[in-house]
């Protein structure tokens, strides 16, 4: 079955500090990631995407994320937390096993950005 | 607006009664999505419409669960005889296409209280 896996619950770092938040994903055939970030009481934004090509994938806000095939993750990563960054950040996936058009969610990590 | 927007932000009911959730994708968007949402948890699937094909309904979580979407656009979703486990905030997401590339795009959210 394909599944999305996020290992932590919540993430604490200073702000100006690099974060990582982790992601593991479990598919058959090619992954289509995705992450997406919440605010309270917001809908989900997409922050960035993999589906081929260069492993270090772009996105908004500084957000970058690194696919990695042998190790099957695609951990989300920012250079220097803002307080801005602190809010839920979901990694997903594409389940290709119905046809791509269901999107699997993972469980969230909140991230905690102090000053 | 140019994003998805959800009606009501916030509705109260009582054990029992039935309710509507209202959604309009952005313009254009072929593919819309409802998703449900428990207490900052991940997301549930709910059910998928792409342009006039068949929905996939394989979410609903239970019959008492419907939707429809008229004209390729606006989309209800019904919950009828709601009880209390159906508290939750519920999500829509319209996509360009549903292409499995696609980022989806989010409203923000209806939140259900079942009293």
């Amino acid at each position: 079955a394909q599944s999305v896996a996020q290992p932590e619950d919540q993430v604490n770092v200073a702000e100006g500090n690099p974060l990582t938040v982790k992601c593991t994903y479990s598919v058959s055939g090619n992954p289509y990631l995705f992450w997406y970030v919440q605010y309270p009481n917001r809908g989900l934004q997409f922050l960035l995407k993999y589906i081929t090509g260069d492993n270090l994938v772009k996105g908004s806000y500084g957000f970058e994320a690194e696919f990695n095939k042998s190790q099957t993750s695609f951990h989300l990563k920012k250079p220097s937390a803002l307080v801005s960054d602190s809010a839920l950040y979901f990694c997903a996936v594409r389940d290709m096993n119905t046809g791509g058009f269901k999107t699997i969610f993972g469980a969230g990590t909140r991230l905690f950005v102090k000053a | 607006g140019a994003g998805v927007s959800q009606s009501p932000s916030n509705k109260v009911t009582e054990k029992g009664k039935d309710v509507e959730l209202r959604c309009d994708p952005i313009s254009g968007h072929t593919a819309l999505y409802w998703y449900r949402q428990s207490l900052g948890q991940g997301l549930e699937f709910l059910i998928y419409f792409q342009g006039n094909s068949a929905p996939d309904k394989s979410g609903l979580p239970s019959d008492r669960f419907s939707a429809e979407r008229t004209g390729g656009s606006v989309s209800t979703l019904t919950i009828q005889r709601t009880q209390q486990e159906d508290s939750a905030v519920y999500l829509c997401a319209s996509s360009r296409t549903g292409e499995v590339h696609q980022p989806q795009h989010f409203g923000d959210g209806t939140r259900l209280s079942i009293l």
